[in-house]
């Protein structure tokens, strides 16, 4: 069967680094996305890893290791508002994404 | 520029009672997708759509239909509701498939009583 793994939930402090994992195991792989979902509201898009290596975007990367079947999300200098659930999902060789059931980050002052 | 749009964003149904949930996309995607979202588990696709009158069931069908008139809609049908169907749903929408991002609608919480 197909799987996404990622920790429930996380605890970090504001001004802090974070990282959080997503490991897979699916049939076939075209690419692996991140979304940020606050609580009672929709997901939005973050990064999108489809070969091995570190995508950065501002205080978020993204990090692929198509062998390992692994990635990492990695949050810098965290804010309040970072407090959300972070969702990974993976792309199958049908073109199907696959998601993790997200992992909850709670920041602390 | 809304984007996606869902309506309604809370609705509460009687078990046997059937409903539509409405989604509408202003961005010219050719894709649309209807997703549920159950506590501590991944979006399970329920429907999907590659194009105006063509549509495809997705992981998780049964008890839902759609149909995709025209390119902007895409409606989700519940027929005789269940409690197992007490989720929140969410639309989305892309321009494609591959590594086209989903922009998702605000979502619906159903629950059925």
């Amino acid at each position: 069967g197909q799987n996404i793994d990622q920790p429930t939930e996380m605890t970090a402090t504001e001004g802090a680094i974070v990282q959080i994992n997503c490991t897979y195991q699916t049939s076939g792989f075209n690419g692996l996305f991140w979304y940020q979902q606050h609580a009672g509201e929709a997901p939005t898009f973050l990064s999108y890893n489809v070969l091995d290596g570190l995508e950065e975007k501002g205080r978020f990367s993204s990090f692929l290791s198509r062998s390992k079947g692994y990635s990492y999300l990695l949050l810098k200098e965290l804010q309040m508002k970072d407090s959300a659930s972070y969702l990974c999902a993976v792309m199958d060789s049908n073109y199907q994404l696959i998601w993790g059931a997200g992992t909850k980050l709670i920041i602390k002052p | 520029n809304a984007g996606v749009t869902q309506t309604p964003k809370f609705r509460i149904l009687k078990i046997g009672q059937s409903m539509t949930l409405q989604c509408t996309q202003d961005m010219n995607h050719n894709y649309m997708y209807w997703y549920r979202q159950d506590p501590g588990m991944g979006l399970k696709l329920i429907y999907y759509s590659v194009g105006a009158g063509i549509t495809d069931k997705g992981e998780v069908p049964n008890g839902y239909n759609v149909s995709r008139s025209t390119t902007e809609d895409f409606p989700l049908r519940l027929e005789l509701a269940a409690p197992s169907q007490t989720s929140v749903y969410f639309c989305a929408s892309s321009y494609s498939s591959g590594a086209n991002v989903l922009t998702f609608g605000a979502g619906s919480r159903l629950t059925v009583l």
